[in-house]
């Protein structure tokens, strides 16, 4: 069973570039969350996807924007990036929607800095 | 506005003493509460969530809905314990989770 992967792992950008991360989903599981971590804060809720469909939003501004994809695999783009956007971005999978009854698989995180 | 507060950046105790991390949060619902845990260089994983009040690796954590806690408790910490500690909240009907700044756990010999 091949567990969460994101892509790429370090990524650097200047202010105002537009960035896609990705995130591959554990085997079986349909349901895909984005977490975005300042350092030494913890992990913010950014979204989840349930079945290609955006199910539940942070308080986050609409230039960060997500997909998922009939695999479940999942992108999360961010436009016009900004200073403090700079954070490490986390995947997570679960195989319904995330709450009391699914646990969360999380991946290694994709490290943003921007310049 | 829900909240999740973990007082103590850094928690440093002996071998074989015990230990509690605390967490308090703050939500006017039936909140569902978990503890996640991430060991140096590894992913952020789920130590146990309070609905299921089973007891992971030694570790135990009550819900208080009076005091709004959840503390995480041992009472015999180990070394191989050392890690980062993240309370987290979900409240019921939306699937989003707040969590905590976070603990970091050192145990020392």
């Amino acid at each position: 069973e091949t567990g969460v992967t994101q892509s790429p792992t370090h990524l650097i950008k200047t202010r105002g570039q537009q960035v896609t991360l990705r995130c591959s989903s554990q085997s079986g599981h349909n349901t895909v969350s984005w977490y975005q971590q300042a350092l030494g804060q913890g992990p913010q809720f950014i979204f989840q996807y349930y079945r290609e469909e955006e199910n539940g939003r942070g308080n986050f501004p609409p230039r960060f924007s997500g997909l998922q994809f009939p695999n479940y695999s999942s992108e999360l783009n961010v436009n016009a990036l900004e200073l403090d956007d700079s954070a490490l971005y986390l995947c997570a999978s679960s195989p319904g929607l995330a709450g009391v009854h699914f646990e969360q698989f999380f991946g290694p995180g994709t490290r943003l800095t921007v310049l | 506005a829900q909240r999740v507060t973990q007082p103590e950046k850094l928690l440093s105790v002996f071998k074989g003493a015990p230990v509690e991390l605390k967490c308090n949060y703050s939500y006017s619902g039936s909140p569902e509460l978990f503890w996640y845990v991430q060991y140096s260089r590894q992913r952020l994983q789920l130590l146990l969530r309070h609905i299921s009040r089973e007891s992971i690796k030694g570790f135990t954590a009550d819900l208080n809905k009076g005091e709004t806690s959840f503390h995480l408790k041992k009472p015999f910490a180990q070394e191989e314990d050392s890690a980062m500690y993240y309370c987290a909240l979900s409240y019921s009907g939306t699937y989003k989770y707040i969590f905590g700044t976070g603990t970091r756990l050192k145990v020392l010999a």
